[in-house]
């Protein structure tokens, strides 16, 4: 399976302008999950998308949104770029529903895969 | 509000030996716990994971314990490597099995290993 492809690996953008970042899931998976990722933060989690609907959402303004497509394909949006917003973007992807009979605790290896992020650098 | 926590940025370790990573966490819904390795500029990649129903949890060199009743977790590795050198990410979720997929990580440990 190809794995998961975040586009683009870099980018630079000034105070004030707004980017948009994309997330490719691995084929089948219908969730998509955005995290950023700070120095001294570690991953911080923004929201996730499942069936085009979004789930779940953390504690971001609302300059933060997304979006997902029919293909499962996902987008983050921010707007009005602040300084602080630079940051490495993540996106993990996962089927989304009940994982694999884990009753046991065995492993979720397979549940989520991490894309190699988007390094946002706002100047 | 840091509901996971990995209070030591960074760990130095010799070749050879074993190398504990811990995280403490506050949230006792928590169902699962996992361990990621990262590299920068590339995502984190999975290690091992554990359930809260379980107290241990063993892959190859990696083992996850699990202490409920202190609400802490560790990561050993035995022996340790060169290439184990990264930064090192503990996760949770809740409600797993209600399709949650929510990890709250820490803010990771840098581990480097001294050949």
């Amino acid at each position: 399976k190809a794995g998961v492809t975040q586009t683009p690996r870099y980018l630079i953008k000034t105070r004030g302008q707004q980017v948009t970042l994309s997330c490719s899931p691995i084929s089948g998976h219908r969730s998509v999950s955005w995290y950023q990722q700070t120095p001294g933060q570690g991953l911080q989690f923004l929201f996730e998308y499942f069936s085009e609907t979004q789930r779940n959402k953390g504690n971001f303004p609302g300059r933060f949104s997304g979006r997902q497509f029919s293909n499962s394909r996902s987008e983050m949006n921010v707007s009005t770029l602040e300084l602080g917003d630079s940051a490495l973007y993540l996106c993990a992807s996962s089927l989304g529903g009940r994982p694999p009979v884990l009753r046991d605790g065995s492993s979720l290896r397979y549940y989520y895969t991490f894309g190699s992020g988007t390094r946002l650098t706002v100047v | 509000d840091q509901q996971v926590k990995q209070n030591s940025p960074s760990l130095s370790v010799q070749e050879g030996r074993i190398s504990i990573l811990n995280c403490d966490y506050t949230n006792s819904m928590f169902d699962y716990f996992l361990w990621y390795k990262k590299y920068p500029a590339e995502g984190p990649t999975f290690l091992i994971s554990i359930s809260s129903i379980k107290d241990k949890n063993e892959d190859g060199r990696f083992t996850v314990f699990l202490n409920k009743s202190a609400k802490h977790l560790s990561l050993h590795i035995v022996p340790s490597q060169p290439g184990d050198s990264a930064v090192y990410f503990c996760a949770a979720v809740r409600g797993l099995f209600q399709g949650a997929q929510k990890l709250v990580f820490g803010q990771g440990t840098r581990l480097t290993i001294n050949p």
